[in-house]
């Protein structure tokens, strides 16, 4: 089992739709999460991070995390064509200070 | 602060030849990240440090792998010999949540 999976995709979604972007974890005692969108032929870039369970929003994005399930997930409200690009998760596995584990990524397509 | 920066951008080597990437890390920040990208492997973690000191190398593929961070400013990734198989973009970032640099597109022929 990886220690953090996602759905690799392509998540396709009309333009003004919600996407909704889902990624689970294996290790039960993790305590950060973030969601990184990269852009093809870019660099990851930080978008949203969650610390505890619940509902974190910032504008556009919403991010959920439940412990219980081991589950992350990313909303993207009123989706824009510019939206589209991988989405990465990645969990602070404990024990381990800064060192981030990377899921394969979501790619997400948003049509006009 | 310009960010994260990587050097070169790009690299073209035949097998067998040595290739040194370099980072140097947004000021301030105590931790550096190596990572490297395939589409086959997504984005691995070969190696981080702490205030220039390795901390976990259990990413580093083989001995071919080396990293090294003589101060703050400066840490390089070196491969030698170099095989087809490196080919990647490797990335450095640094702190926390982690700051990306442009990354070097690394292709070995």
């Amino acid at each position: 089992q990886k220690e953090v999976e996602q759905n690799s995709g392509p998540l396709s979604v009309p333009e003004g739709a919600i996407a909704s972007l889902n990624c689970t974890y294996s290790d039960r005692g993790s305590q950060s999460f973030f969601w990184y969108r990269q852009y093809s032929g870019k660099s990851p870039e930080l978008i949203m991070s969650i610390y505890s369970n619940g509902d974190k929003e910032d504008g556009r994005f919403t991010a959920q995390l439940n412990k219980a399930s081991q589950y992350v997930s990313l909303l993207i409200r009123d989706s824009q064509p510019s939206d589209s690009a991988t989405y990465l998760c990645a969990v602070n596995m404990i024990g381990n200070t800064g060192k981030l584990i990377f899921g394969q990524g979501t790619t997400l397509q948003v049509k006009p | 602060d310009a960010g994260v920066i990587q050097s070169p951008r790009h690299e073209v080597t035949e097998m067998g030849q040595e290739v040194t990437l370099r980072c140097k890390p947004i000021s301030g920040h105590d931790y550096l990240f190596w990572y490297r990208q395939t589409m086959m492997r997504g984005l691995e973690l070969l190696i981080y440090f702490n205030n220039n000191v390795p901390i976990d190398d259990s990413g580093m593929p083989e001995d071919r792998f080396s990293a090294k961070m003589p101060n703050a400013s400066f840490s390089t990734l070196k491969i030698q010999p170099s095989e087809p198989r490196d080919s990647a973009v490797y990335f450095c970032a640094t702190r926390g949540e982690q700051f990306f640099g442009p990354g070097t597109r690394l292709t070995v022929l």
